[in-house]
């Protein structure tokens, strides 16, 4: 246990349904990062923030999809009208970066199944 | 662009044996890297890093070599054992600090 919770750890939709994720990185981490991983691939970057603010953001995170993390605590990933595509597990992870530790810490993942 | 990749996508080792695993990066300006073990149901776990000021940096049964000339990297885990069997990655870390990760080798380790 790295410390990093996300829930739900499942999630099972329908295809045009919303849904939301929620990541708890450690609390004393400034750095929130989510990513996507499908099956046999590596976790690809989505979006980071720096305490509350969203500092980039890829190309793979179409307007579908939003990410926010309004105290600099915690952090909700939403996807709306959700595409069978979007099957994937979803991880966040945090890092403290003011000491220069680049280590980033991952939770165990939402896996996301859309029908 | 940039991009990391990895060799071989599963290996299969006694139980004992050392396992080595290979991944090239193609962005030269990299300067810092990450392995990844990734057990089934669960998120990465971090192993080891490594700077590009650096060619070796040795752990507890794990040794990450890296040469720059010709951007390859590789893990070398010492006596495999069966709790090694997992996913490894090789993930390049950004100047934003986002991690651009590699497709994965799966270890497998054989009594």
């Amino acid at each position: 246990d790295t410390g990093v919770s996300q829930d739900p750890r499942h999630k099972i939709t329908k295809r045009g349904q919303n849904v939301t994720f929620r990541c708890d990185p450690i609390s004393e981490h400034n750095r929130l990062y989510w990513y996507r991983q499908t099956l046999g691939q590596g976790p690809e970057f989505l979006t980071y923030f720096q305490n509350e603010a969203q500092l980039e953001k890829s190309r793979l995170l179409s307007d579908r999809f939003s990410a926010e993390r309004p105290k600099g605590s915690f952090s909700t990933l939403e996807i709306q009208r959700t595409e069978q595509g979007d099957s994937a597990m979803y991880l966040c992870a945090s890092s403290l970066s003011d000491r220069g530790d680049y280590e980033q810490y991952f939770g165990p993942g939402t896996r996301l199944t859309v029908t | 662009g940039e991009s990391v990749g990895l060799h071989l996508p599963t290996l299969s080792v006694q139980e004992g044996d050392n396992s080595i695993i290979n991944c090239a990066y193609s962005n030269s300006a990299s300067d810092y890297f990450i392995w990844y073990k990734q057990e089934s149901g669960k998120g990465p776990q971090f192993i080891i890093d490594i700077r590009s000021n650096m060619d070796k940096r040795q752990g507890q049964r794990v040794t990450v070599l890296l040469n720059k000339t010709v951007k390859h990297l590789s893990l070398q885990i010492a006596a495999t054992q069966p709790g090694d069997s997992a996913v490894y990655f090789c993930a390049e870390n950004t100047l934003t600090d986002k991690l651009i990760f590699g497709t994965g080798t799966r270890l497998q380790v054989f009594p």
